[in-house]
């Protein structure tokens, strides 16, 4: 069964470090998200691509927060600099774009929990 | 904006009863759908339910179904028949019909009993 890949699954840091997460969503889902999911909440969307192209990021802190999806496959969310507050689970999921029968069915990864220390 | 609001953090259900968790939301829109999704312990996170606004009808999954009030902004999922691996985090979601964002509220723990 096709999955979200992500990678790593767990990242400990030290504030003002870098740190970079990838995702590789299931083959032939257009559209990809990457959540953030702080521990005891729902997910925030961070940024969200359609293809290649972001769709929304307006949620995105983007003086330290990146992301990108350059060929419209796979997908790398960058921290730099790293602060304490991001420590939380970060979620990238993958949907079919178009009809309303799949609307919201979103598949998640397994998650990367980062760790700022 | 949309709100989704989860005022349960944990319920506990006895293997083999019925358990609600129950969910509220704030949204000016006629066209949007509601889901339920469950995350289990270190487990992606999965759909289990899906119900469009414009559907009177309540949209059920096996032991999963829900009770969609619209004019009170209410969409609570009922467990019928609770297994152990129904054991898991619950998240209630709100999209609009013209987007594909996802807004989750805070979330309900659900434990089962033996």
């Amino acid at each position: 069964e096709a999955e979200v890949a992500q990678s790593p699954r767990y990242k400990i840091t030290e504030k003002s470090q870098a740190v970079a997460f990838w995702c590789d969503p299931i083959s032939g889902h257009a559209t990809l998200y990457w959540y953030r999911q702080i521990l005891g909440q729902g997910p925030e969307l961070l940024v969200q691509f359609q293809d290649e192209s972001v769709v929304d990021d307006s949620q995105l802190p983007k003086d330290r927060f990146s992301a990108e999806r350059l060929k419209g496959v796979d997908s790398t969310l960058k921290i730099q600099p790293a602060e304490l507050g991001d420590s939380a689970m970060y979620l990238c999921a993958s949907s079919l774009a178009g009809d309303r029968e799949g609307a919201g069915e979103l598949f998640f990864g397994e998650g990367s929990r980062l760790t700022v220390l | 904006a949309q709100t989704v609001t989860q005022s349960q953090p944990e319920m506990s259900v006895q293997e083999a009863e019925t358990v609600t968790l129950s969910c509220t939301y704030d949204t000016s829109e006629s066209d949007y759908y509601l889901f339920w999704y469950k995350q289990p312990p270190s487990r992606q996170m999965i759909l289990v339910i899906r119900q469009e606004a414009y559907k009177q009808q309540n949209a059920t999954e096996n032991r999963f179904s829900v009770n969609f009030q619209k004019a009170a902004k209410s969409f609570s999922l009922k467990i019928s028949d609770s297994q152990l691996g129904d054991a898991a985090m619950y998240f209630c979601a709100y999209m609009t019909g013209t987007a594909s964002k996802l807004t989750f509220g805070t979330g309900t723990r659900l434990q089962v009993t033996l």
